[in-house]
């Protein structure tokens, strides 16, 4: 059973626009979410992450929002540039206040088109 | 400052061999993790070190597998005898002992291939 999902396999978006990558989670013990970003043959490299006592964390273009009540995330990049084309991963950790290892997705490639 | 590093990148080997996989964190980073992704699915974690002391091996798939951290630097992940499952890419990561929450920084991978 996974407890992390994002339904999206892909998402193709054109270079400008706003791209939107949706992440849901089953287990209410998550208090932190991560998204990384993955370029091929590289490790997933961190891009944002926000706390479960926030609803949104917003960094140069990348916002994040959280929907606690309806264990939901997304993530908006805007606008989307072509080398914002990788695959994306939500990952979601239960701390209880200290560190945790991280239950990943598994990823939305999207791709930037020019 | 150097990322997370990782040796090999890629080792094909044949089932019931043994292979050795290092990693070395980003200096100073007390927390060290194993990741696994399998073809097609998602990343798995494996284990979390805490310097030298295993805080959490709950993502170990079977005693095949052996990591150690001797020191507290880098981590070893060793898998003996190796099966056609096991294949995929093995990512370690690290962050800093802190308080509240560090983030994790990944390596790039070793790409393991068992025939």
């Amino acid at each position: 059973d996974q407890q992390v999902k994002q339904n999206s396999p892909s998402l193709s978006v054109q270079e400008g626009r706003i791209s939107i990558l949706n992440c849901d989670y089953t287990n209410s013990m998550f208090d932190y979410f991560l998204w990384y970003k993955k370029y091929p043959a590289e490790g997933p490299t961190f891009l944002i992450s926000i706390s479960s006592i926030k609803d949104k964390n917003e960094d140069g273009r990348f916002t994040v929002f959280l929907n606690k009540s309806a264990k939901h995330l997304s993530l908006h990049i805007v606008p989307s540039q072509p080398g914002d084309s990788a695959v994306y991963f939500c990952a979601a950790s239960a701390t209880g206040g200290s560190q945790g290892n991280l239950i990943f997705g598994k990823g939305t490639k999207l791709s930037v088109k020019p | 400052e150097a990322g997370v590093t990782q040796f090999p990148s890629h080792s094909v080997i044949e089932k019931g061999q043994t292979v050795t996989l290092r990693c070395d964190p980003i200096s100073g980073h007390d927390n060290l993790y194993w990741y696994r992704r399998v073809m097609g699915k998602e990343i798995k974690f494996l284990l979390h070190f805490v310097k030298e002391s295993k805080q959490d091996e709950s993502g170990m798939p079977n005693n095949r597998f052996l990591a150690e951290r001797t020191g507290g630097t880098y981590s070893t992940l060793k898998v003996q005898p190796a099966e056609l499952e096991d294949s995929g890419v093995y990512f370690c990561a690290s962050s800093r002992l802190g308080t509240g929450w560090e983030t994790q920084y990944f390596g790039p991978g070793t790409r393991l291939l068992v025939l």
